[in-house]
């Protein structure tokens, strides 16, 4: 099966703009979804098939692709968007996630 | 609001089946838009999908597991099930259940709380 390759830890300052990335060759077929996960806690969709936000996920987080790399966006960046961000996509197996993100708001 | 809630037993020996139950609320498993999934994760590491079944008993596997594990489904009682044989150390994990997207991403739009399987002997 395919893979989906993430930077294992980014940081950004307090209201700055942090871009998260993610690659792999199934991305050229199939839209990124994104997840939210903090401590001890369950995976929350922040977004889903590229660039749609659930209700109540803050618009500051977007969604955005190029070829073979999709992107997870956060604008102002707020001390609770501290946490681990996973990306997700469709392979011809089924389903691939990558191998999550640090995100340290300094 | 879906709810989706895992059950099962905490601690599974070495070699043995580990069996988990996910219940659903708010919503029908018979929903046609909608897979139900699996998704484990290792303590400290990242997230796994497992299997995921539709309401007809259609179902796909993480080839790199499929041998290990079966999913299924009764819509009488609104559940789908896990089952991981011959399980060892390595399978020692948060599983989560998790209603998924058809289309095209099959991203996973609501999770159960999580349920710490530990397998020791």
């Amino acid at each position: 099966s395919s893979e989906l390759t993430q930077d294992p830890a980014v940081s950004v300052a307090l209201g700055q703009t942090v871009r998260i990335t993610c690659q792999g060759d199934s991305l050229r077929k199939f839209f990124a979804s994104w997840y939210q996960q903090k401590p001890r806690r369950a995976p929350v969709l922040v977004i889903s098939a590229e660039n749609s936000r659930p209700s109540g996920i803050p618009d500051r987080f977007s969604g955005s692709s190029s070829g073979t790399t999709a992107s997870l966006i956060i604008t102002a960046v707020q001390a609770e968007d501290e946490a681990d961000y996973y990306c997700n996509s469709r392979d011809s197996s089924g389903v691939v996630f990558g191998g999550g993100t640090k995100l340290t708001v300094l | 609001q879906v709810q989706l809630q895992e059950s099962g037993p905490g601690l599974v020996k070495p070699s043995e089946t580990l069996s988990l139950t996910c219940t659903v609320s708010g919503d029908s498993i018979t929903n046609n838009k909608k897979y139900w999934a699996w998704i484990r994760q290792p303590p400290g590491q990242g997230l796994e999908w497992l299997a995921s079944i539709y309401y007809s008993g259609n179902t796909f596997y993480n080839p790199s597991l499929k041998s290990r594990v079966t999913i299924s489904v009764d819509t009488s009682k609104n559940q789908f099930s896990l089952k991981v044989t011959s399980v060892t150390a390595a399978d020692t994990a948060d599983y989560y259940c998790a209603r998924q997207e058809v289309l095209d991403s099959y991203y996973f739009d609501s999770w159960g709380q999580g349920a710490l399987v530990t397998v020791s002997s």
